[in-house]
């Protein structure tokens, strides 16, 4: 059991570059996260899905796109990147129930724009 | 507006002592209160669960509390390690997938 993994651990853009970050479990969850981390902000939740096919805005979801085309993978876009993406991006899953229920987190992505 | 608080950003123990770690929020009306663990470079990893009406809640070493009255939860850790030294984090749950959480605390055991 891999749990949830994310592809890639690093990647370094310029300001105005596109690249999508991929997600997937193998822990059969329904519902998938993608969350960004910034130091003194604390984990915010940019996109959710609570089921395949379907998707659904968090916190801070202005500047990023997502899919949830197999249940198992949850991708993240970003159509043209700005320095205020620079942050490290973890992906989570759960069990239904959604939050209520323990969410298992992946290692992070670390991406810099420039 | 909306304010979760993890007390201090660092804190610093004794091994073998107990470590008390504060959640303050304001604004929220949570249903859950959860805690996580985050090593350096890694995600997050959830620890324990307590519910509203629940007001204490164990796991062999780890203690959380939860004051809905005071809108406050600690974590405590007893017989404190160097392996539990990390970044703690709670997170705020009030409603399915609205999940709020602190900006962590992080914690030093020094041997």
């Amino acid at each position: 059991n891999a749990g949830v993994t994310q592809t890639p651990k690093f990647r370094v853009l310029k300001t105005g570059q596109s690249m999508t970050l991929l997600c997937a479990q193998d822990m059969n969850h329904e519902y998938m996260y993608w969350y960004r981390q910034d130091p003194g902000m604390g984990l915010r939740l940019i996109h959710y899905s609570v089921g395949e096919g379907t998707t659904a805005k968090g916190e801070v979801p202005d500047g990023y796109n997502v899919s949830r085309l197999k249940k198992q993978n949850f991708l993240l876009g970003l159509e043209s990147a700005a320095p205020s993406q620079t942050s490290v991006y973890f992906c989570a899953s759960s069990s239904p129930g959604g939050t209520t229920d323990t969410q298992y987190f992946g290692p992070g992505t670390r991406l810099t724009v420039l | 507006s909306q304010k979760i608080e993890q007390n201090s950003e660092a804190l610093n123990i004794q091994e073998g002592k107990t470590a008390t770690l504060t959640c303050n929020y304001t604004n929220y009306s949570p249903a859950y209160l959860q805690w996580y663990r985050q090593d350096p470079g890694r995600g997050p990893v959830f620890l324990l669960l307590i519910r509203e009406n629940e007001k204490e809640k164990r796991k062999e070493r780890l203690k959380v509390t939860f004051d809905t009255t005071l809108k406050q939860s600690l974590f405590h850790i007893t017989a404190s390690q160097p392996a539990d030294s990390a970044t703690y984090l709670c997170a705020l749950v009030t409603g399915a997938n609205n999940l709020f959480f602190g900006t962590g605390t992080r914690l030093t055991v020094i041997p």
